[in-house]
C-alpha cells in the first residue's frame, strides 16, 4: 500500500545534528512533491520544508533556514532532512508528507508518515 | 503572510448532533488552495476534504466543506463516535508553502 514511514529520530542536546528519513512505498517517489511537517507537543502543525519532484526548487520556513537542508534520492525512494544547530524550540514530531498540486485545481497533503520524534534537551 | 484563524477553539457536542467548524483566512484566497485535516491524538492528520469541498478519497458523506473568498466551513452531519479529534484547516501560500490553522477540537459533552 502507499506509504512514508520516517526515522533517524533521537534525543540530542542543543548545538547538535540530526538526519532524519523518510521511506517511500505503494507509488513512484519520483513523481510527486514531498514537504515535511512538524508539530511540538500540544501543539499545531507547522511546515518546515518541501522539495520538488526533481530534487529543484527547494523551500524552508524562516525558522530552519540555514539550519536545515532537505534532499531527496529517488532512485532508493527516500527522503532526507538534514537537521543543524538544533534549538528547544525545534522538539517535534516530524511528519514526511506527499503533495499534490494542480495550478488553479487544488492543492493537498493525501499521505501522511506516522511521524518520528525529535527531542532536543541538554 | 496570510494567516488561518480557526473557530471555535473547542466544540463541545454529543454523537448524533452537527458539528460546524470555521476557518478564516485574513485575505481572500482561492478555494483551490483549501484543505481540512483530521487528527486523532498519537496519529498522523488525515485528509478530510481539499479545494474547501471535494471529499478525500473514503471519506464519509456525514463530512462536508463549503466557502469561498477568506470564509470556510466544515460540517460533520451527525457527530459518529470516531469523529470526536482535533481538525486543521490548510492553506496553500505560495511562501510559505503551507500555512495552517491553529486547530479545532471536537470534545464529546
Amino acid at each position: 500500500q502507499v506509504q512514508l514511514v520516517e526515522s533517524g529520530g533521537g534525543l540530542v542536546k542543543p548545538g547538535g545534528s540530526l538526519r532524519l528519513s523518510c521511506a517511500a512505498s505503494g507509488f513512484t517517489f519520483s513523481d510527486f512533491y514531498i514537504s515535511w511537517i512538524r508539530q511540538a507537543p500540544g501543539k499545531g502543525l507547522e511546515w518546515v520544508s518541501y522539495i520538488h519532484y526533481s530534487g529543484s526548487p527547494i523551500y524552508y520556513a524562516d525558522s530552519v533556514k540555514g539550519r536545515f537542508t532537505i534532499s531527496r534520492d529517488n532512485a532508493k525512494n527516500s527522503l532526507y532532512l538534514q537537521m543543524n544547530s538544533l534549538r528547544a524550540e525545534d522538539t517535534a514530531v516530524y511528519y514526511c508528507v506527499r503533495e499534490r498540486a494542480a495550478a488553479d485545481r487544488f492543492y493537498y497533503m493525501d499521505v501522511w508518515g506516522r511521524g518520528t520524534t525529535v527531542t532536543v534537551s541538554s | 503572510e496570510i494567516v488561518l484563524t480557526q473557530s471555535p477553539g473547542t466544540l463541545s457536542l454529543s454523537p448524533g448532533e452537527r458539528a460546524t467548524l470555521s476557518c478564516r483566512a485574513s485575505q481572500s484566497i482561492s478555494s483551490s488552495y483549501l484543505a481540512w485535516y483530521q487528527q486523532k491524538p498519537g496519529q498522523a492528520p488525515r485528509l478530510l476534504i481539499y479545494a474547501a469541498s471535494s471529499r478525500a478519497t473514503g471519506i464519509p458523506d456525514r463530512f462536508s466543506g463549503s466557502g469561498s473568498g477568506a470564509d470556510f466551513t466544515l460540517t460533520i452531519s451527525r457527530l459518529e463516535p470516531e469523529d470526536f479529534a482535533v481538525y486543521y484547516c490548510q492553506q496553500y501560500s505560495g511562501s510559505p508553502r503551507w500555512t495552517f490553522g491553529q486547530g479545532t477540537k471536537v470534545e464529546i459533552k
